[in-house]
Order: structure tokens, then sequence, then C-alpha cells
């Protein structure tokens, strides 16, 4: 079966460093995704995973551990505008490749 | 700014009418998908296109159907709408396997 499980709400002060938890049970794995998506307007892009470790992108980072179907998202210096959801998707190696599972997601709360 | 465009933004339509939701990429990307997105549920999968005329059947096919006639254009038919096809859709594409996501603003439609 496919399953990503990420916690789904989440509270954190402005100028202050959260980490969103994601992990994943699926029948197979190539390469993990986080997603930005502000109320009422599409997902945007944020980071694609396939090895294991820590990927930095400014105040944004990603961590992967394939062994244990787990990764998280790290968002330093918090700021008022990164109150969103933060989406968790596995890409599904079945069928082409083509598919990505998404989790339901993470709502992130910034307060001042 | 390299874009994917849904026709409408809000729509309403009546139990058992046909809806197309019309999608367009101005990126030259090869694959096409077409998601729903309901609360608690995340995004699933309804169709998706990795070429022109080509579909695949996502997760949740089911009183659904697409087009693609042209490569930059990806259509989705509800042949008979049913009040729990009440949803946001969300149009996507990219360049190739493993490459982010471009989403369009979605449509939410409303079927009364």
């Amino acid at each position: 079966g496919q399953n990503i499980d990420q916690p789904t709400e989440m509270t954190a002060t402005e100028g202050a460093i959260v980490q969103i938890n994601c992990t994943y049970q699926t029948s197979g794995f190539n390469g993990l995704f986080w997603y930005q998506q502000h109320a009422g307007e599409a997902p945007t892009f944020l980071s694609y995973n396939v090895l294991d470790g820590l990927e930095e992108k400014g105040r944004f980072s990603s961590f992967l551990s394939r062994s244990k179907g787990y990764s998280y998202l790290l968002l330093k210096e918090l700021q008022m505008k990164d109150s969103a959801s933060y989406l968790c998707a596995v890409r599904d190696p079945r069928d082409g490749g083509f598919k990505t599972i998404f989790g339901a997601g993470t709502r992130l709360f910034v307060k001042a | 700014d390299v874009k994917v465009t849904q026709s409408s933004r809000y729509l309403v339509k009546r139990t058992g009418e046909k809806v197309f939701l019309e999608c367009v990429q101005d990126m030259d990307h090869e694959n096409m998908f077409w998601y729903r997105q309901d609360p608690g549920l995340g995004l699933r999968l309804i169709y998706f296109s990795y070429d022109v005329k080509m579909k695949e059947k996502g997760d949740i096919p089911e009183g659904y159907s697409v087009s693609r006639e042209k490569k930059e254009r990806f259509s989705l038919i509800l042949e008979s709408a049913s009040t729990n096809q009440t949803s946001m859709y969300l149009c996507a594409s990219s360049f190739r396997q493993g490459h982010g996501y471009t989403f369009g603003s979605g449509t939410r439609l409303t079927v009364v």
C-alpha cells in the first residue's frame, strides 16, 4: 500500500526554527518532494531529495533517510509569509515513474 | 514567466451536466496531470498523460475522462457531474519524470 504521514497542524513563532516531519510506507521509492501551498493558491515546488542526507536551499532545508522511510523539512528564521501548508510527496517508480503520491499536508501557522 | 493556466477559477454546475475543465501549459512539458484536492485527503491523481493522445488512469479515475490532442493542452471531463465531485481540481505539468510539478491556480468546482 501507499501511505504518507505528516502532522496535520503546527504552530511556531516568527524568527524561530520549525521542523515538519514526513514518514512514508510505499511499495517503491524514487524520490521525495516538498511543496508549499498558501491558502487558496496552487502548490509550489520547494525541494526534491533522491539520496540520503540534507539538502539546503536558503532558509529551507530538506532531509531524507531512505532506510527509515523518513524526511523532514526545516524552516529557519521563520517569517509570517511562511504560514502555509507543506506537502510531502513521494515519487512512485511503478508504471514508468510518472506518478507522485501526496500526503495530506501540514498546515503551519507562524505567530508574531 | 512559465505558466500552467486553468480556464476557470470557480465553477458551479448542476448534477448530471457534462463539465469540461481546461488546462494549458506554455513550457513544452511532456507530462501533464489532473489532481483533485479535498480537506484531509491531500491531492489524489485522477489521470495523467505523458505524450500527446496518451492517457493513463490515476488512483481515482471513475466518473472522469481526459483528452490531450495537443502537447500544451490537457482537458478533464466529468461525463455526468455528481455532488461528490465537488472539489478543488488542480492541473500540473512536469518536464519529465523526477522533475517537480508546476501547478495551475486550480478550479473550485461545486456541483449542486
